[in-house]
């Protein structure tokens, strides 16, 4: 779904170094997410945002940070990175509740981030 | 707040037999119960969605059922095709309110030729 992108893809970086992945999206939708995959553990919530004013902690929020640049726009930061945070990293979106919306969340392609 | 479980974490099944993977929840109020197909190297995608107020709902090859009373609901594939063969994850929440959605472990389904 091209409506979600994600930059980097793929990122190799070194504990105690500084990243941030962005998610940007053309679908309109309020709500956004970023997610971690890690093998065998399904997907976990890092945090979510309703909308630019609105940030919250998902499930897993530790050692993590987002910004909501704009509507289109939200992106996750790793202040210090550290092996563990090694995963699959994906953004969705989602329409508010509404008459005619549904709950349906629409996945970035993913990125894949190795901390050394 | 809400926990899923998924069963089992691998499948393995013949081309052409059936495949069923189970899923329980714990929150009462969730009413909305998607499946997500997570292709090798590509990002999930919902391939089917069931509200709590319907028992039963089927696309195709694919159909989801809910037993709300025991808190769990399950995913059938028949005459399955190797292009079957992903992660399938499942996931639950409370429908049009801030909860949000909470997904299962996955169960990686491998189709043999």
């Amino acid at each position: 779904d091209a409506d979600v992108t994600q930059t980097p893809r793929n990122r190799i970086t070194k504990t105690g170094k500084r990243i941030m992945l962005e998610c940007s999206q053309t679908k309109g939708h309020d709500r956004m997410y970023w997610y971690r995959q890690d093998p065998g553990l399904g997907l976990r919530l890092i945090y979510y945002s309703f909308d630019v004013k609105d940030i919250n902690k998902g499930e897993i929020s530790d050692g993590y940070s987002v910004s909501r640049q704009a509507q289109a726009k939200f992106s996750l930061s790793l202040e210090s990175a550290i092996p563990n945070q090694t995963a699959l990293y994906f953004c969705a979106t989602s329409d508010a509740p509404g008459q005619f919306s549904t709950d349906t969340q629409y996945f970035g392609p993913g990125t894949r981030l190795t901390v050394l | 707040g809400e926990n899923v479980e998924q069963h089992p974490s691998t499948l393995s099944v013949q081309e052409g037999d059936s495949a069923v993977i189970k899923c329980t929840y714990s929150d009462s109020a969730s009413n909305y119960f998607p499946w997500y197909k997570q292709e090798l190297g590509k990002r999930p995608q919902l391939i089917i969605d069931i509200r709590s107020n319907v028992g039963e709902k089927k696309d195709q090859r694919i159909a989801v059922t809910l037993n709300k009373t025991a808190k769990h609901f399950s995913l059938h594939i028949t005459e399955t095709q190797p292009e079957d063969s992903a992660v399938y994850f499942c996931a639950a929440k409370l429908s049009g309110s801030a909860r949000q959605l909470t997904f299962g472990s996955g169960t990686q389904l491998t189709v043999l030729p």
